[in-house]
């Protein structure tokens, strides 16, 4: 059972535009979301969080929206850079499980000229 | 160095035989994790260590995994008679304590042949 869902596999956005990354979830005990990016042949490093109290969270280009009602969050990227292109993963937590991150399958953004 | 050491960043070896996998977490850093990525998955939970409290094993496939950490420092994940459904990354991370951002390794690939 999936609890962290990324429908798009990959994603093409141009230089400059606005890149949007979804992610869905399925448990209500989730309250606390992030995201990471990956290169090829690194780990996976952190890019934002937002925990479930907030509904926004801005750090420079990266911003994350959450939707508790209908259990969605995005990641949009603006501008779009082509070192941007990699892959984003979706993972959230529950409250008393911390320890445990729940990832999605991850989306391939890749970011063209 | 700064980040989240993994040793071998490759690993081949035959169905049946045991290996070890190394993980140095960041210096400071009371938490360390390990998760696993099989192809065309997400990130899987495998074990969490805090500190000298017991560790939350949950994650863990089956009895031919184990995970030790020495001295609250290095930790090395043991794959006893492997099999070829154990074929994926192996991620090691750490954060400084349970909640903060996980930094993640480079990782171990095993293949099982």
């Amino acid at each position: 059972d999936q609890q962290v869902k990324q429908n798009s596999p990959s994603l093409s956005v141009q230089e400059g535009r606005i890149s949007i990354l979804n992610c869905d979830y399925t448990n209500s005990m989730f309250d606390y979301f992030l995201w990471y990016k990956k290169y090829p042949a690194e780990g996976p490093t952190f890019l934002i969080s937002i925990s479930s109290i907030k509904d926004k969270n801005e750090d420079g280009r990266f911003t994350v929206f959450l939707n508790k009602s209908a259990k969605h969050l995005s990641l949009h990227i603006v501008p779009s850079q082509p070192g941007d292109s990699a892959v984003y993963f979706c993972a959230a937590s529950a409250l008393g499980t911390a320890s445990k991150l729940t990832f999605g399958t991850g989306t391939r953004l890749q970011v063209t000229l | 160095g700064a980040g989240v050491s993994q040793s071998p960043s490759n690993k081949v070896t035959e169905k049946g035989k045991d290996v070890e996998l190394r993980c140095d977490p960041i210096s400071g850093h009371t938490a360390l994790y390990w998760y696993r990525q099989s192809l065309g998955q997400g990130l899987e939970f495998l074990i969490y260590f805090q500190g000298n409290s017991a560790p939350d094993k949950s994650g863990l496939p089956s009895d031919r995994f184990s995970a030790e950490r020495t001295g609250g420092s290095v930790s090395t994940l043991t794959i006893q008679r492997t099999q070829q459904e154990d074929s994926a990354v192996y991620l090691c991370a750490s954060s400084l304590a349970l909640g903060s951002p996980l930094h993640f390794g480079n990782g171990t690939r095993l293949t099982v042949t």
